[in-house]
């Protein structure tokens, strides 16, 4: 199964895009990219997944290289509250329960 | 929206107690998960569960055991608590069916066995 190498921190000013950047260059072709937030003393947020195409939500944007080898989240307009790990994971397709977490980004939102 | 709750943010128990986690969710989902998360570890997968009655051995089963025995509720169980099984403890459920449904997380227990 497919592993994710992410920055262990990142800083990003308040009102600015953040861009978390995800490496996940074993992914096979029916493993799912999902990317996950935890704010202090919460349990893990659901952001947003994608398999090849990129997406975007209420939240973020996901966009993945044409290799499927990295991805990146896009916090559009990062506020304060958006500080915390997020996790990029990536699970098979075929599997209903297999989520690999890694380390995750700390993401740091400075006014 | 999803709603996954867990009976309680902060547990305290003694070495030796059995201790039960409950967990709810409102959206019908037929899966079901224990995942624990320590410092530097990560989200280790206990147990989950596909259907009522149903379960399967995550990573870390060992001093654990489940129950489900209905669809919105799944019980983690701690047979004998130990000292080692202080932990954050989180639940999980998602849909079974379509491609990539993604798991929904309740807040979390913070269980301290003393």
């Amino acid at each position: 199964d497919a592993k994710t190498t992410q920055p262990t921190s990142m800083d990003c000013a308040e009102g600015r895009a953040a861009n978390l950047p995800c490496n996940h260059s074993t992914i096979s072709g029916n493993e799912y990219v999902y990317w996950y937030r935890q704010i202090h003393s919460q349990g893990p947020q659901y952001i947003i997944h994608g398999l090849k195409n990129n997406e975007t939500n209420e939240m973020a944007s996901l966009i993945i290289t044409e290799d499927r080898k990295s991805s990146t989240l896009i916090l559009p307009h990062a506020t304060l509250r958006d500080t915390a790990v997020y996790y990029c994971i990536v699970r098979p397709q075929h599997s209903n329960y297999q989520l690999i977490w890694g380390a995750g980004t700390k993401l740091i939102i400075k006014p | 929206d999803v709603k996954v709750t867990q009976s309680s943010r902060y547990l305290v128990k003694r070495t030796g107690e059995k201790v039960f986690l409950e967990c709810v969710q409102d959206m019908d989902h037929e899966n079901m998960f224990w995942y624990r998360q320590d410092p530097g570890l990560g989200l280790r997968l206990i147990y989950f569960s596909y259907d009522v009655k149903m379960k399967e051995k995550g990573d870390i089963p060992e001093g654990y055991s489940v129950s489900r025995e209905k669809k919105e509720r799944f019980s983690l169980i701690l047979e004998s608590a130990s000292t080692n099984q202080t932990s954050m403890y989180l639940c999980a459920s998602s849909l079974q069916h379509g491609g990539g449904q993604p798991q929904h997380f309740g807040d979390g227990t913070r269980l301290s066995i003393l």
